[in-house]
């Protein structure tokens, strides 16, 4: 069974930095590309970022682009997501997702974990 | 970056009745493979995300058959065919064909 469990979860203030971890299981975490989509308290689905599943190549939203980084450790089947210069809009549920391909291009998310929470205030 | 938008944003049903959920998306979601990469997801309250449908009408492992998903191009349909109970919750449209994956706004699925 697929498994993605997030963690990194806390309050942090404008400007500082939180790492978010994905532990993934059930399955060659080598193989896949993965994801991270945010939700806003009260809103809509916002897709953040991505990586290959070598990590070669990365992808993120304008939003935080400059600010966050992704990466993956295939020998822990664990994957990143390193925030910085944080800002209250930045306060969500961060997911981490797994669709069918080792791209991060035209790649469904299949499988989510149950979400992690950046709060951001002062 | 494609906008999707849904409608309607909130969908009263009576259980048992059938339901639909539309998605528009800005510009056709028709990738150069030939693919058009329109999923459904649905979110119950205090709970994550689920896949229920991709590349339009593709039902994911587990799914009722109850969902089901259509369109072409830019227009996209979701549709239950009886309500349950267990059917409550927000469902969104997302597109995976460019990249940036985009959702709607999401649609409030409640029972009458």
């Amino acid at each position: 069974e697929v498994q993605l469990v997030e963690s990194g979860e806390g309050l942090v203030q404008p400007g500082g930095s939180l790492r978010l971890s994905c532990a993934a299981s059930g399955f060659s975490f080598s193989t896949y590309a993965m994801h991270w989509v945010r939700q806003a308290p009260g809103k809509g689905l916002e897709y953040v970022s991505a990586i290959s599943s070598n990590g070669d190549s990365t992808y993120y939203a304008d939003s935080v682009k400059g600010r966050f980084t992704i990466s993956r450790d295939n020998s822990k089947n664990t994957l990143y997501l390193q925030m910085g210069s944080l800002r209250a809009e930045d306060m969500a549920v961060y997911y981490c997702a797994r669709g069918y391909s080792g791209s991060y291009y035209t790649d469904p998310l299949f499988h989510w974990g149950k979400g992690t929470t950046v709060t951001v205030s002062s | 970056d494609i906008v999707m938008t849904q409608t309607p944003l909130s969908s009263p049903v009576t259980l048992g009745q059938p339901a639909s959920i539309s998605c528009r998306s800005s510009q056709s979601l028709v990738h150069s493979d030939g693919n058009t990469y329109l999923s459904w997801l649905q979110q119950r309250p205090g709970q994550p995300p689920r896949l229920l449908i991709y590349k339009i009408s593709n039902r994911f492992s587990g799914v009722p058959d109850r969902f089901s998903g259509s369109g072409a191009g830019t227009d996209f349909t979701l549709k239950i065919s009886r309500v349950e109970a267990e059917d409550v919750g927000v469902y969104y449209c997302m597109q995976a064909t460019q990249s940036g994956y985009t959702f709607g706004q999401g649609t409030k699925l409640e029972i009458k």
